[in-house]
């Protein structure tokens, strides 16, 4: 099985700030990546598939990137409404595995 | 509207089965992959199952091989999965989810979850 872990567990950051989490696979997976945020007691929601395509419907200010093994969520301009659960999601082969999940929260 | 509305959690004993159900609509159901995706409150995200659009390719996690059957009923727009040999460690909301349609797997709609409780 192929392993996604996260980083960080967890950030504290303003609104306005810039945030990035990375997601780390144990073996390549190439640009097969999801990321999912999720609030509390909601289903999650795609933002990110491909490694880098986002979503219809998700603000422009998510973006990801990275290739292979390890990849990037990054969040330009923290606003309240993003306060979540973020999981990264390789889509590579079966079983899919999700990252431990990264909880965003406003310092 | 893409919806997905599961149902048939609730509490059973260790040993025992339940069968969930997830209604399909807003979208052509016999053309989605499908998964059921589990998640214990607090913690984080599992893949369960997955079944492609006739229901003759299906794929398991190694935790409920041979214990959780995924089926489909695309005339009746619904998602099945069929749990036996329950055990505590089974005990999670249970999502119904569709693959994104393309390459590879990623899911781009959820449905709201059914909780499911294994304790005597």
């Amino acid at each position: 099985d192929i392993q996604m872990t996260q980083s960080p567990s967890s950030v504290s950051a303003s609104v306005g700030d810039r945030v990035t989490i990375t997601c780390r696979a144990s073996q390549g997976i190439s640009s097969w990546l999801a990321w999912y945020q999720q609030k509390p007691g909601k289903a999650p929601n795609l933002l990110i598939y491909g490694a880098s395509s986002l979503q219809s419907g998700v603000p422009s200010r998510f973006s990801g990137s990275g290739s292979g093994t390890d990849f990037t969520l990054t969040i330009s301009s923290l606003q309240p409404e993003d306060i979540a659960t973020y999981y990264c999601q390789q889509g590579n082969s079966f079983p899919l595995t999700f990252g431990g999940g990264t909880k965003v929260e406003i310092k | 509207e893409l919806q997905l509305v599961e149902s048939g959690g609730g509490l059973v004993q260790p040993g025992g089965s339940l069968r969930l159900s997830c209604a399909a609509s807003g979208f052509t159901f016999s053309n989605a992959w499908m998964h059921w995706v589990r998640q214990v409150p607090g913690k984080g995200l599992v893949w369960v199952a997955h079944i492609d659009g006739d229901g003759t390719g299906t794929t398991y996690a190694d935790s409920v091989k041979g214990r959780f059957t995924i089926s489909r009923d695309n005339a009746r727009n619904t998602l099945y999965l069929q749990m036996n040999s329950l055990r505590a460690e089974d005990t999670a909301v249970y999502h119904c989810a569709r693959d994104r349609p393309g390459p590879q797997y990623y899911i781009d709609v959820w449905g709201k979850g059914t909780t499911v409780t294994v304790s005597s």
